[in-house]
């Protein structure tokens, strides 16, 4: 299947700082990327919906100033956690989906984040 | 968004067949079903995806019946390598932009 690759895979940053997460496409162009939250033994929450090009949805109760997601190119969208604390502390997954032929392809998910704030 | 029930948790024993069903009463007609594997820290990963009647690849079969109302995620022959978090999502994959909802999934785990 797709590769998507994230980055990094674990990040510690101390509390009042930003942290960026990167989720690169490596064999297609995803039209469409998806930011998650997960928290141990829960399932993904859907933070943020962003296409290319445009400003991304953000769910209802996720602060769009504090999580600032960027989606510049077909390839590429970032996650920046600005002024972390510890609450931020979770794990961060994307998932990027492109499209062949004029038809949606499935999503493919990056590997995840493990931010820990301290 | 159809909302997905699914079982917690399962238990089951190597070599054995396991099936996983998922419940999606308010499925609408452009619905996809996709079925994803997660292990602990790890983002998820696809398995199979079907919109009707029975789909198979290399690792699963689905089964979804004529009322769409159900699917059945079976995994032939589990190994202990198959313990993870299975979660069913059902949306309109023509739509670019639809967000990907995850229920609570099913929690498998395969005893030797």
């Amino acid at each position: 299947g797709a590769v998507v690759s994230q980055h990094p895979s674990w990040v510690i940053c101390k509390s009042g700082t930003s942290v960026k997460i990167e989720c690169r496409s490596l064999d297609f162009q995803a039209t469409t990327m998806f930011w998650y939250r997960q928290f141990p033994k829960q399932s993904l929450m859907l933070m943020a919906t962003s296409n290319e090009g445009s400003k991304a949805t953000y769910e209802q109760g996720v602060e769009k100033d504090k999580f600032l997601i960027n989606h510049a190119s077909l390839t590429l969208s970032t996650l920046t956690v600005t002024s972390a604390h510890p609450e931020d502390s979770s794990f961060y997954i994307c998932s990027a989906r492109g499209s062949t032929g004029g038809k949606n392809t499935e999503a493919f998910f990056g590997q995840g984040t493990r931010l820990t704030v301290v | 968004l159809a909302k997905t029930t699914q079982p917690i948790s399962m238990d089951s024993y190597e070599g054995q067949e396991v099936n996983i069903t998922c419940s999606h009463n308010n499925i609408a007609t452009n619905d996809y079903i996709t079925w994803y594997q997660q292990f602990p820290s790890q983002g998820p990963r696809f398995i199979i995806q079907g919109y009707k009647t029975k789909v198979t690849n290399e690792v699963a079969s689905l089964f979804i019946p004529a009322d769409r109302k159900s699917s059945t995620l079976s995994l032939p022959r589990v190994s202990l390598s198959d313990t993870a978090v299975y979660y069913c999502l059902v949306g309109d994959w023509g739509n670019a932009g639809n967000m990907l909802t995850f229920g609570g999934g099913t929690r498998l785990m395969v005893k030797p």
